[in-house]
């Protein structure tokens, strides 16, 4: 069975620092796809950037990049120029390309000083 | 998210009491996702669905049961709900090979 293990329960940045929130995942299977979401206090469910695993260039939106190490099982967040809006709970989440099944992360609460 | 939306967005029920929750889409997609959120856990997947009657269980599934009988319509149920079930539920829905799109959620306390 897969697996998404978030390491880090909280983290925090200055506003227009850069920070990096980590994400690792188990499987076995070589398609499938690796999603960032982000939850602010509304609770609302928001995709913050995807990633296919067939692809060897890391996804980019805006200031929100990812390091994707498929060898290493590695899927990291990094937020550049961070504002005040990022605060939230970020979750790390796979999709298997064999079953859909959709499985998350813990998740890493990101809070951002002025 | 725009195209689902789960009723109630709040319950609080007996234990012992049998639950269900509604979750409805109105863009065709074929999957989708019942999951809980609590403290510490994160997002855990309860039930997912594949298609009209197809579904299948996900890490957390004990003590409840889905059905999916139309398209649009993916109902969970805590047959007999007990304090252990106390959380924060959201419904998914998605296509194949893209991201899943999220219902409002819906608090559900059991006494």
């Amino acid at each position: 069975a897969q697996t998404v293990t978030q390491s880090q329960p909280e983290m925090s940045v200055q506003e227009a620092e850069t920070v990096t929130l980590s994400c690792t995942y188990d499987t076995s299977e070589s398609d499938y796809y690796l999603f960032w979401y982000k939850q602010p206090p509304s609770r609302q469910m928001i995709l913050v950037i995807r990633q296919e695993a067939y692809k060897q260039q890391n996804a980019t939106e805006n200031r929100f990049s990812v390091n994707f190490q498929k060898a290493a099982k590695s899927f990291s967040l990094k937020i550049s120029d961070s504002q005040l809006g990022d605060a939230a709970m970020y979750f790390c989440a796979y999709r298997s390309d064999n079953t859909d099944k959709l499985i998350f992360g813990t998740g890493t609460r990101l809070q951002v000083f002025p | 998210d725009a195209g689902i939306t789960q009723s109630p967005r709040h319950k609080v029920t007996e234990t012992g009491t049998p639950v269900t929750l509604r979750c409805h889409q109105t863009e065709n997609h074929r999957y989708m996702y019942w999951y809980r959120q609590d403290p510490g856990h994160g997002l855990r997947l309860i039930h997912y669905s594949y298609g009209v009657k197809d579904t299948d269980k996900g890490e957390v599934s004990d003590g409840y049961s889905v059905s999916r009988s139309k398209t649009e319509d993916f109902l969970l149920t805590l047959e007999s709900a007990t304090s252990s079930q106390t959380s924060v539920y959201f419904c998914a829905m998605g296509e194949r090979n893209t991201e899943a799109f999220f219902g409002q959620g819906t608090r559900l306390t059991v006494v």
